[in-house]
């Protein structure tokens, strides 16, 4: 059972162009964190939200946390090529430590293109 | 800047074979965390560390132990391998409320 249901799983755009990335769940989540993954690396944190409605703002990239803690977009401005990577959504659960057991999303994909 | 080291980056099995993936962090947290990496299901929690001494399982804990050595190292065991092991394998270590920070992981095929 995917507790985190991230889309699109894939993401091919052109330089330039704007993005949404979407992580939904029916569980509530105490915070929500957000990785980008190069190949043959390991996951990087970007950001977390930790407050219901919460808009964090990352250079291009910014981050929002639903009202009920239950999802969370990412939405990038004029993308461009060093964007391109696999980006994961991640939650820890309602009554845990906010930075113990995460639950992931599939990830997606984000390829762009110059 | 070590930060997470896990060994080794590259492995291959046959069934059957068991194996222990190593990994080691430098910067005293004391959370450890193994997980797996399969396409389009994210990063799957196997078992974690809360603190030294302790282990507890993750969502898929099956053919898998653990064991935290000490602070610094928190080490993957298969038993009897299987093709359905055949991942990418990630530790991750973290103080309590802090961010995770990951290896960059060890890719292991099992024929």
């Amino acid at each position: 059972t995917q507790l985190l249901e991230q889309s699109p799983q894939f993401l091919s755009i052109q330089e330039g162009e704007n993005l949404t990335v979407y992580c939904n769940s029916s569980s509530v989540f105490s915070s929500l964190q957000w990785y980008r993954q190069e190949p043959g690396e390991g996951p990087v944190l970007l950001v977390t939200v930790v407050t219901g409605g919460e808009v964090k703002k990352l250079k291009r990239l910014t981050f929002q946390f639903g009202d009920a803690r239950k999802d969370s977009s990412l939405h990038i401005t004029a993308a461009q090529p060093g964007d391109t990577g696999l980006y994961l959504c991640a939650g820890a659960r309602a009554g845990g430590t906010s930075y113990g057991k995460l639950t992931f999303g599939q990830g997606t994909i984000l390829t762009v293109h110059p | 800047n070590a930060g997470v080291t896990q060994t080794p980056k590259f492995q291959v099995l046959k069934t059957g074979q068991s194996m222990t993936l190593q990994c080691a962090q430098d910067m005293n947290h004391n959370s450890m965390y193994w997980y797996r990496q399969d396409p389009g299901m994210g990063l799957r929690l196997i078992y974690y560390s809360a603190s030294e001494g302790t282990t507890d399982k993750g969502e898929v804990p099956n053919g898998y132990n653990v064991s935290r050595l000490n602070k610094r190292e928190f080490s993957l065991r298969l038993e009897s391998a299987a093709p359905s092991q055949t991942s990418v394998y990630f530790c991750a270590s973290s103080d309590p409320n802090q961010p995770q920070h990951f290896g960059d992981g060890t890719r292991l095929s099992i024929l």
